[in-house]
């Protein structure tokens, strides 16, 4: 199994609702990662995570909360969130964080609508 | 700073015609270097990928990529555009700020002409 699965495809919430979007590989991975992407521009890191613990938070307001239960999956949490934070959601996945090679293996992503 | 260029945000081709898309790299040591592809409202998926070994690099969809050291570059090349090729293509470097980040490009729009 070589995919990286992001559930819902599609969210719409309001500014006080709290959602949860949610990631899931099986290839064995250590590293998982959260991107933001607007229209026309590149993803934006936002978490890694390594050995489920983690590792980078790029400064990303606390009104996202990501969590790792498991080697397996990734979530983040939304609450509060804001209309500009509407977009495409990847995640992402690679073998793990040694040396300086990382291929990661993208999720098909979560559409995220704040209304 | 180290970054990734990649010249062009919009490259538009015929049916057919040669696709090239331009990617610069700024480092002083040879990163890994990745071409990914990107359909509307998808996710990315890799095209191929530069680890040190061939400098040309051959991916899928019929693309290849050919590192230049040189010339700090690593160009993305297909002989013939297909129509299903119209997509976002991001040229991506890791090794560059440590091993926990990917440093994109700002994308290249390609546009395939019947």
């Amino acid at each position: 199994d070589t995919e990286v699965t992001q559930t819902p495809k599609h969210l719409v919430m309001g500014m006080t609702n709290k959602k949860s979007l949610k990631c899931e590989q099986h290839m064995g991975h250590r590293a998982m990662y959260w991107y933001k992407q607007k229209a026309k521009k590149p993803p934006e890191l936002m978490f890694v995570y390594s050995y489920e613990k983690l590792s980078i938070n790029e400064s990303v307001p606390s009104r996202f909360s990501p969590e790792c239960p498991n080697s397996s999956l990734l979530n983040l949490h939304l609450h509060a969130l804001q209309p500009e934070d509407s977009a495409l959601y990847l995640c992402a996945s690679s073998q793990d964080l040694s040396g300086n090679y990382n291929e990661q293996f993208f999720g098909p992503g979560t559409r995220l609508t704040v209304l | 700073a180290q970054s990734v260029t990649q010249l062009g945000s919009h490259v538009s081709v015929s049916e057919g015609a040669l696709v090239l898309l331009r990617c610069n790299y700024s480092s002083s040591v040879p990163p890994y270097l990745f071409w990914y592809v990107q359909y509307p409202n998808q996710g990315l998926q890799l095209l191929l990928k530069y680890t040190s070994a061939a400098t040309l690099v051959k991916g899928i969809n019929g693309f290849e990529a050919e590192f230049k050291k040189s010339e700090t570059s690593f160009h993305l090349t297909k002989p013939s555009a297909h129509m299903s090729d119209a997509a976002e293509y991001f040229c991506a470097v890791s090794g560059l700020q440590g091993a926990q980040k990917l440093v994109f490009g700002q994308g290249t729009r390609l546009t395939i002409n019947p």
